[in-house]
């Protein structure tokens, strides 16, 4: 596609239910980036996959948290038993290779009630 | 944690004014990058600096780099009211031996409102 898609673009849920994000990277981008950005905030790093290994994961908060890349495109941020305090703006973006601009989607705004 | 700083936190400028933001962060990086955003969603690059530069620009942005100083400024010349969003300045640290840790770190940003 012609950017980063990130669907839904909204989701709200149930304290302790389980959510999907999804990412649609741009076709060729082999780098692919997890944010999360509270109100007023800087966006915060989560995980960032290199082709569809998890290069680094140091940014998940807690093991609520997952996400997967399994065939180096798509990917998926899976967040179990959902607290208030997930709620957030969640950003993905990807880039042609590390070290080079990184282009994001619109986000997936996340409200747990 | 949060590397980059940015400074000031808001800023209101008359249209026509120049902006300038300012960048801080504390270790190593591979290049500086800024990004612009516009309600709170998807952010958009604007431009990037590596470090072994020290000036670049595009259109009516320039970036200045201080490696030593470990700081960075974004300077918007002739401000239009559509360029009132918030700005992020994001670094690619690397360690002490250059090795890039690979993913951006952000600041709180700058919010620039440009009046009419």
């Amino acid at each position: 596609g012609a950017g980063v898609s990130q669907t839904p673009s909204n989701k709200v849920t149930e304290k302790g239910k389980y959510v999907e994000l999804r990412c649609d990277p741009i076709s060729g981008h082999t780098a692919l980036y997890w944010y999360r950005q509270s109100l007023g905030q800087g966006p915060e790093f989560l995980i960032y996959f290199q082709g569809t290994g998890a290069a680094d994961d140091s940014g998940l908060p807690n093991d609520r948290f997952f996400a997967v890349r399994p065939e180096g495109s798509v990917s998926t941020l899976k967040i179990q038993r959902t607290e208030r305090g997930d709620s957030a703006v969640y950003l993905c973006a990807s880039s042609l290779m590390m070290y080079t601009e990184a282009f994001f989607g619109q986000g997936t705004r996340l409200t747990v009630v | 944690s949060q590397q980059g700083e940015e400074d000031p936190q808001a800023l209101s400028i008359q249209e026509g004014e120049n902006a300038t933001m300012n960048c801080s962060y504390k270790t190593s990086i591979n290049n500086l990058q800024w990004y612009r955003q516009n309600s709170g969603r998807g952010l958009v690059h604007l431009i990037l600096i590596r470090s072994n530069e020290r000036e670049k620009h595009s259109g009516r942005l320039r970036v200045t780099l201080d490696t030593s100083k470990k700081s960075s400024s974004l300077l918007i010349t002739a401000s239009r009211a559509a360029d009132t969003a918030s700005y992020f300045c994001a670094t690619d640290g690397s360690d002490a031996g250059g090795t890039s840790y690979g993913k951006l770190t952000f600041g709180q940003g700058t919010i620039l409102t440009v009046h009419p």
